[in-house]
């Protein structure tokens, strides 16, 4: 069974910092990773994909790395910035190409001005 | 693209009552998801369309749990009768294919209360 899992839960930044987070997966059969951010009262918004073929994904200030073999990636963000905090999770397919994506139960992130 | 609509935005209700939540996916994304998102248990997926047909429902909790597809752009999730410990909110999310292939978007949550 497919197991998620984000460390740290929370982080808190000066403004400014690159920052790294976290996430693990137990099955490391997976196709592809994706990230994304939770804002307060809000939906997710999908920030990046990772095919199983690609090594990383950037957007701007964001770089998501995947490592299928060891079962992690990281969330890079360069130049933190107060808009930066929300929560970011990651999630996997599950099992059986249903469909289902595996939630990790996420980072928060809070950027000081 | 207005992005995956939801409503109502809030519910509140009794235990007992039945409560509807509305869903208009983004047009010509064919994958349809429903999701209920607690601080204990975080994001979980009840269940998933393809192409207005359900595929994986097995994260349905109860019988009391019931979700349709009609059309490409309209899914409603029923619950009946509601209880408290169905608090949550709960987000709608459609993608362009299935299988995780293509990033998901997601509404903006229906937060069900009962009470």
């Amino acid at each position: 069974k497919q197991e998620v899992t984000q460390i740290p839960a929370a982080l808190s930044v000066p403004e400014g910092e690159n920052l790294v987070l976290n996430c693990s997966f137990t099955d490391s059969a997976i196709y592809n990773l994706q990230w994304f951010r939770q804002d307060p009262g809000k939906g997710l918004t999908s920030l990046l994909l990772i095919q199983s073929s690609q090594r990383e994904q950037t957007s701007g200030r964001l770089n998501a790395s995947l490592d299928k073999s060891s079962g992690r990636s990281t969330l890079y963000i360069a130049a933190s910035q107060p808009g930066d905090s929300a929560t970011y999770l990651c999630a996997v397919p599950g099992s059986g190409n249903t469909g289902k994506l595996i939630f990790g139960q996420g980072t928060t992130l809070q950027v000081k001005p | 693209d207005a992005g995956v609509i939801q409503s109502p935005r809030h519910e509140v209700t009794e235990m007992g009552q039945e409560v509807t939540l509305r869903c208009k996916p983004i047009s010509g994304h064919n994958s349809l998801f429903w999701y209920r998102q607690t601080m204990m248990r975080g994001l979980e997926l009840l269940i998933y369309f393809n192409n207005n047909v359900p595929i994986d429902d097995s994260g349905m909790p109860e019988d009391r749990f019931s979700a349709k597809m009609p059309n490409a752009s309209f899914s409603t999730l029923k619950i009946q009768p509601s209880e408290p410990r169905d608090s949550a909110v709960y987000f709608c999310a459609s993608s362009l294919v299935g299988g995780g292939s293509s990033p998901l978007h997601f509404g903006n949550g229906t937060r069900l209360t009962v009470t």
